[in-house]
């Protein structure tokens, strides 16, 4: 079945930028998604990517795919202490949300 | 706009009680989600429904576990009897189905079972 993991933990400073990692397993995803989950509440879309795309840039954010590995990161610029979040990857097919498979999230802290 | 309505936000509740979760999910979404949040299993899908009908419960735990979708704006989680282990974070989450796929979370319901 499909399977997306992500590291658990990933510490910045401040102005820094963060990397966080993801990989897939389903090659016929078509969407890849970053939410970011803010303490103590719900999940937001923070952005997406198409499968037909390898990199998509918004504002402080860039997300890069390579579809052969099957790996997307996402990079954000300038972090900030607000930053500091889970941010969870997940991969859908068809433009359907019934087929989103979410990571286990990645912990990001911004340290000042 | 409202967005997804999850009630109620916190619950602490004795085992073998009966729990109720409520979500409104956002107008005009026709794909409405469960989800459950844990330290140690992370994100798991519980069951979705397609136009208020179940499409997908594998994810359902076990028989103490029911979803209902009467209508288009409102659905139900029910845990009876309850245990400990059913200790998470449980959200509702929303989406038009279809396009990009997004899903719209609620706050969550912060469910504690002593």
């Amino acid at each position: 079945g499909e399977d997306v993991e992500q590291s658990l933990f990933l510490s910045v400073r401040e102005g820094d930028s963060s990397v966080i990692n993801c990989t897939y397993t389903d090659s016929s995803s078509t969407y890849l998604y970053w939410y970011k989950q803010e303490p103590g509440a719900g999940l937001q879309l923070l952005t997406y990517i198409f499968s037909n795309m390898d990199m998509k840039q918004d504002q402080r954010l860039t997300v890069l795919l390579n579809k052969k590995d099957k790996h997307l990161s996402l990079r954000i610029a300038d972090t900030q202490t607000g930053d500091s979040a889970i941010y969870f990857c997940a991969e859908g097919r068809s433009g359907s949300a019934r087929q989103l498979t979410f990571g286990s999230g990645t912990q990001l802290t911004v340290l000042p | 706009d409202a967005g997804v309505i999850q009630s109620p936000r916190h619950e602490v509740t004795e085992m073998g009680q009966e729990v109720t979760l409520r979500c409104k999910p956002i107008s005009g979404h026709n794909s409405l989600f469960w989800y459950r949040q844990t330290m140690m299993r992370g994100l798991e899908l519980l069951i979705y429904f397609n136009n208020n009908v179940p499409i997908d419960d594998s994810g359902m735990p076990e028989d103490r576990f029911s979803a209902k979708m009467p209508n288009a704006s409102f659905s139900t989680l029910k845990i009876q009897p309850s245990e400990p282990r059913d200790s998470a974070v449980y959200f509702c989450a929303s989406s038009r189905g279809q396009g990009t796929g997004e899903l719209f979370f609620g706050e969550g319901s912060r469910l504690t079972v002593l």
